[in-house]
């Protein structure tokens, strides 16, 4: 079954404590993203990859490293975790033809909280 | 500031009518719209799209209307079912943008049986 998979899925943390937040996706994508939701602010983009070496930063990137070293594989990191990280992060992917719509696959969506 | 807004966080329908979920945006460069639904606990998944170049696309019950000149996009679910009952986002992205796609806030849909 095509899909992104996202682990852990829960997790409650404290600050300070370094976390990463695992996605793969087994389409070959070459695109992948990070977002995370809030309350009244829709999904807003933290990091995202157009291939494997190549990051860049999206919205809100403050408090996250990112690494694409595989093609199926785009872990979110969080090296010191602070309470206003607390939300719900979603790893998206898609395949990018450079035409049309940037059709977006998510995974399930990972709830981190950080006391 | 918010390049795509939508400005209704929840609307209730009564099942088999018709819903109407709005979506603004301010950025005149996107030039492709879509429409995602998300339930709980689950990632948001693709519902519909549309190009600049159109003004109407149709998916079944789906419906996505665009007004360039009002940057105002709309999705119409006809008949509404319960199972419609979601979270839907309206996301829009420009050529050159390495097509990121902005996202709305969000609008709670609610389908009364």
């Amino acid at each position: 079954e095509a899909q992104v998979t996202q682990n852990p899925r829960y997790l409650i943390t404290v600050t300070g404590k370094k976390l990463t937040v695992t996605c793969s996706q087994n389409m070959n994508h070459e695109y992948m993203s990070w977002y995370r939701q809030d309350p009244g602010l829709g999904l807003r983009q933290i990091y995202y990859s157009m291939n494997v070496e190549v990051t860049d930063k999206g919205d809100v990137p403050e408090g996250y490293k990112v690494s694409r070293k595989e093609k199926r594989n785009f872990p979110l990191i969080l090296e010191s975790p602070s309470p206003n990280q607390t939300s719900l992060y979603f790893c998206a992917s898609s395949l990018r033809t450079g035409m049309g719509a940037n059709v977006l696959t998510f995974g399930a969506g990972s709830r981190l909280t950080v006391l | 500031d918010q390049q795509v807004k939508q400005n209704s966080p929840s609307l209730s329908v009564q099942e088999g009518r018709i819903s109407i979920l709005n979506c603004d945006y301010t950025n005149s460069m996107f030039d492709y719209f879509l429409w995602y639904k998300k339930y709980p606990a689950e990632g948001p998944t693709f519902l519909i799209s549309i190009s600049s170049i159109k003004d109407k696309n149709e998916d079944g019950r789906f419906t996505v209307f665009l007004n360039k000149s009002a940057k105002h996009l709309s999705l119409h679910i006809v008949p509404s079912q319960p199972g419609d009952s979601a979270v839907y986002f309206c996301a829009a992205s420009a050529a050159g943008s390495a097509r990121q796609l902005t996202f709305g806030s969000g609008t709670q849909l609610t389908v009364l049986p």
